[in-house]
């Protein structure tokens, strides 16, 4: 079965405090890992794509990396405006397949 | 930038009573979507529509439910007899080509009294 699993639930850090928030996946024929950022109230907003294994993309102070089994949100030194809920979600046939999102808060 | 629009973004209605849930995509998209995401849960697919005809559904896509495209800008989700259960945020999403990401919407918020 097609599934999705991301780590941490909720994340709270300083300001200023790199980490890592994990996007796990199992699914048959994957045609895309997608990374949203989704504010309360609002729906998802596209960050990045990934579509093979050791590829990496960047967007200011986030990295999102993809193995054959997972995908790692890297943020750098993060600001109270990144915080958000960020879910992971992984294409298969034409759905989107999602996680249950992590919730990233930044004290400043 | 363009963006997908939703209207109402908020609707209430009473048990039993039909609902329509409208959506303009991206102008120049041509696959569209809804998802549907109960609050506290994960978001869930509900069906896909491409070259005027569902492409994909969910088991939650019964026969309650029905999507049209009246013309070139909108794209609608009915829901023929609300229950309870129907209560979520109701996501409108669209791209250009099969494997780009889908935009969304900010959403219908469905409150079924």
């Amino acid at each position: 079965e097609d599934q999705v699993t991301q780590s941490p639930e909720a994340l709270r850090l300083q300001e200023g405090e790199s980490s890592s928030l994990n996007c796990s996946y199992t699914v048959s024929g994957l045609r895309g890992l997608f990374w949203y950022r989704q504010d309360p109230g609002k729906g998802p907003e596209f960050l990045f794509t990934l579509y093979s294994a050791g590829e990496e993309k960047e967007k200011e102070r986030l990295k999102a990396t993809l193995t054959k089994k997972e995908s790692f949100l890297h943020i750098t030194a993060p600001k109270p405006e990144d915080s958000a809920t960020y879910l992971c979600a992984v294409q298969a046939n034409y759905q989107l397949i999602w996680g249950a999102g992590t919730k990233l808060i930044i004290k400043p | 930038e363009p963006e997908v629009t939703q209207t109402p973004s908020h609707q209430v209605t009473q048990m039993g009573q039909e609902v329509i849930l409208r959506c303009v995509p991206i102008s120049n998209h041509l696959y569209f979507y809804w998802y549907r995401q109960i609050l506290g849960q994960k978001v869930e697919f509900l069906v896909s529509f491409y070259n005027n005809e569902i492409s994909e559904k969910s088991e939650i896509f019964d026969d309650q439910f029905s999507v049209e495209r009246p013309d070139g800008s909108n794209f609608t989700l009915k829901i023929r007899s609300t229950k309870l259960e129907d209560s979520a945020m109701y996501f409108c999403a669209s791209h250009r080509q099969g494997n780009q990401p889908q935009h969304f919407g900010d959403g219908t918020r469905l409150s079924i009294l």
